[in-house]
Formats: structure tokens, C-alpha cells, sequence
């Protein structure tokens, strides 16, 4: 099956920048997706980009898409302690019967030290 | 708009009980999601459905069941729980090839 690989551990100090890498098998895949999960909550999406884009920047966010590589990543500017959560990686693909069916890496947790 | 609402929030059950988590959602979505979350596993896929009336396995069927008898609810079934079914549930709607939007979670827990 498809897969999504992150690594799962990541510490900066706070005002440092992060970034949080993901890569993906899935050479169909439409949407990449960034999740953050904060303990004892479901996720929320953060940002995500189309396929066709090598960039998305979103305030302190910035995804890069190398396709060739199938590679993601998130760089979070200026991280601050509230930034402190799981954040996944998500790649959604078309499956039979019409549906889309996201893949999730495992999730990487992100500890900024003050 | 609440979203996504799952309930239990939490529950404790005995080996070989059954219980049903109920999903409900208030966006109109079509497409329906029952993840599991377990430490060091990310999410895995339960069940999912596209559909009023319609359901599909994903990559973790074994020893659950689902339902869509209306669009804005999921139901995961457990008929004879297990203490391998220990885990944090997650429902998650989602419209299209858009944003899923996940519920709270449900805290299982099997003794």
C-alpha cells in the first residue's frame, strides 16, 4: 500500500525556526496535507498544497513540494511554545468507487524548549 | 455548528462486551472517516463511507463494523471488544478532496 514517513521527534528552542520533513510512495497523489494535533484533541488541518505547486507560504508556515522526490516539508517560523503538538504529514490520492482516501504518516512531535 | 461531535468520550469496556460509537456531523459532508490513533502508529484507517447508505473497509476492518443509515452520522460497532482494541477513536468528515475536519476522539479503553 501507499505509504507516508516522518520522523518522530523534533526539538528547537523557542524563536528558532522548524522544519519537519515527510516523505510519500503515492505518485498519484493530489493533496499534501500538514495536521496538527494538540494532546488530548483531534487534528486540524494546517495547511495543504496541490500537487501542481512547488510552494505554499502561509504566515509562519511554508510548505515546499519536491514532486521528483516525492518530499514535504513545513517550516514554521519563529516557533514559539504554543507550536508544541503531533504534526502529520497526509497525502490524499484517488481510490476506486470514487473516493479519496488519505494516507497518514505517524506523526511527528514537535517540542519547542523556551 | 459544532462540527464534528463523537460520542463517548471516554469508556471503559470488559473483554467481549459490545458498544457503539456514534459520529455525527453537521456540514453536510459526503464522505465519512473512522480512524484509530494508537502510540507510535499514527492514524489508521477503520472504515469509511462515501455515502448515505454506503460503507467500505480501509486498512484495520477486523472486529468492527460500521453504519450510514443517515448522511450525518457514522456508526463504529465493536460486537465482542478486545483489549487489542484499546485505542483513541477518531471521526473525521470531509467534503470532496478537501479538509477532513476530525471530531475530539473517543477513549477506549478494554480490560
Amino acid at each position: 500500500g501507499e505509504d507516508v514517513e516522518q520522523s518522530l521527534f523534533l526539538s528547537v528552542r523557542e524563536g528558532d525556526s522548524s522544519v519537519i520533513n515527510c516523505t510519500y510512495t503515492d505518485s498519484s497523489s493530489t493533496y499534501l496535507y500538514w495536521y496538527k494535533q494538540e494532546p488530548g484533541a483531534g487534528l486540524q488541518l494546517l495547511t495543504y498544497i496541490f500537487s501542481n505547486m512547488d510552494m505554499k507560504q502561509d504566515q509562519r508556515l511554508t510548505v515546499l513540494l519536491n514532486k521528483k522526490d516525492k518530499h514535504l516539508s513545513l517550516r514554521i517560523a519563529d516557533t514559539q511554545t504554543g507550536d508544541s503538538a503531533i504534526y502529520f504529514c497526509a497525502e490524499s490520492s484517488y481510490a476506486s468507487g470514487g473516493s479519496y482516501i488519505p494516507t497518514f504518516g505517524r506523526g511527528t512531535s514537535l517540542i519547542v524548549h523556551p | 455548528n459544532a462540527g464534528v461531535t463523537q460520542t463517548p468520550k471516554f469508556r471503559v469496556l470488559k473483554t467481549g462486551q459490545s458498544m457503539t460509537l456514534l459520529c455525527a456531523q453537521d456540514m453536510n459532508h459526503e464522505y465519512m472517516y473512522w480512524y484509530r490513533q494508537d502510540p507510535g502508529m499514527g492514524l489508521r484507517l477503520i472504515h469509511y463511507s462515501v455515502g448515505e447508505g454506503t460503507t467500505a473497509k480501509g486498512e484495520v476492518p477486523d472486529g468492527y463494523n460500521v453504519s450510514r443509515l443517515k448522511k450525518q452520522n457514522f456508526l463504529l460497532g465493536l460486537e465482542s471488544a478486545a483489549p487489542s482494541q484499546t485505542s483513541v477513536y477518531f471521526c473525521a468528515a470531509r467534503v470532496g478532496s478537501g479538509e477532513q475536519y476530525f471530531g475530539p476522539g473517543t477513549r477506549l479503553t478494554v480490560t
